[in-house]
């Protein structure tokens, strides 16, 4: 079964400081990976996708993430950290499960930024 | 109106009543979503539909009834709640339901069941 496992349910940094935010998967077949950021009230907003078309994905408002393979990883980055960046952060894997696809997410990962 | 809109943004219930949860994409996909996101469990796929079939019904309570009359609307038809089904039920759309597919959401209703 495919499966993704986020570290840490919640992390605080500083403003300005870099965010990393991890994302471990299981996968038996190349897996479809996301990031998903949802703001207080809201639903959830795609951040970026892996496709296998590059290891290196870059996403929305500064956001990139790395696949990587040899550690079935799939963290987050953003060089320096905004305010407005607080937000629950989702890993999730797309699974084909009998006649559908679904995304599996991770719990989730809370992100506060301070001054 | 674009994306993903979900009707109403907010409901209380009581656990005799009959609701109706109402989600709209205006993107021209084929395939819809319904998710439950509880406080401290990660988010679970309910029911999902392709071309106004559906195709997963991922063990849900009888309580909680789907309907998708065309492909641009989706209902959740809800009677004899509990109070452990109070959640922001999430609506989401893609293009197929076939993996790599992105999905996206709407703003989500939440939903308090007294």
């Amino acid at each position: 079964a495919q499966s993704v496992t986020q570290l840490g349910s919640h992390v605080s940094v500083s403003e300005g400081a870099l965010v990393l935010l991890r994302c471990n998967y299981s996968s038996s077949v190349p897996p479809y990976l996301f990031w998903y950021v949802q703001y207080p009230n809201q639903g959830l907003q795609l951040l970026l996708k892996y496709t296998s078309a590059a290891t290196l994905v870059k996403g929305i408002n500064g956001f990139e993430a790395e696949f990587k393979k040899s550690e079935t990883s799939f963290h987050l980055t953003k060089p320096s950290a905004h305010m407005s960046d607080a937000a629950e952060y989702f890993c999730a894997v797309s699974v084909f499960h009998g006649t559908a696809s679904k995304l599996t997410f991770g719990t989730g990962t809370r992100l506060q930024v301070t001054l | 109106e674009t994306g993903v809109t979900q009707t109403p943004r907010h409901l209380v219930m009581g656990m005799t009543n009959k609701k109706s949860l109402k989600c709209e994409q205006h993107l021209g996909h084929n395939a819809m979503y319904w998710y439950k996101q509880s406080a401290k469990k990660p988010l679970e796929l309910m029911f999902v539909y392709s071309l106004e079939e559906r195709v997963e019904n991922n063990s849900v309570p009888s309580r909680f009834s789907p309907e998708c009359p065309n492909s641009s609307h989706l209902f959740l038809h809800l009677h004899t709640l509990q109070p452990e089904d109070s959640a922001l039920y999430l609506c989401a759309s893609s293009q197929e339901s076939v993996r790599g597919d992105t999905q996206y959401f709407g703003p989500g209703t939440r939903l308090t069941v007294l």
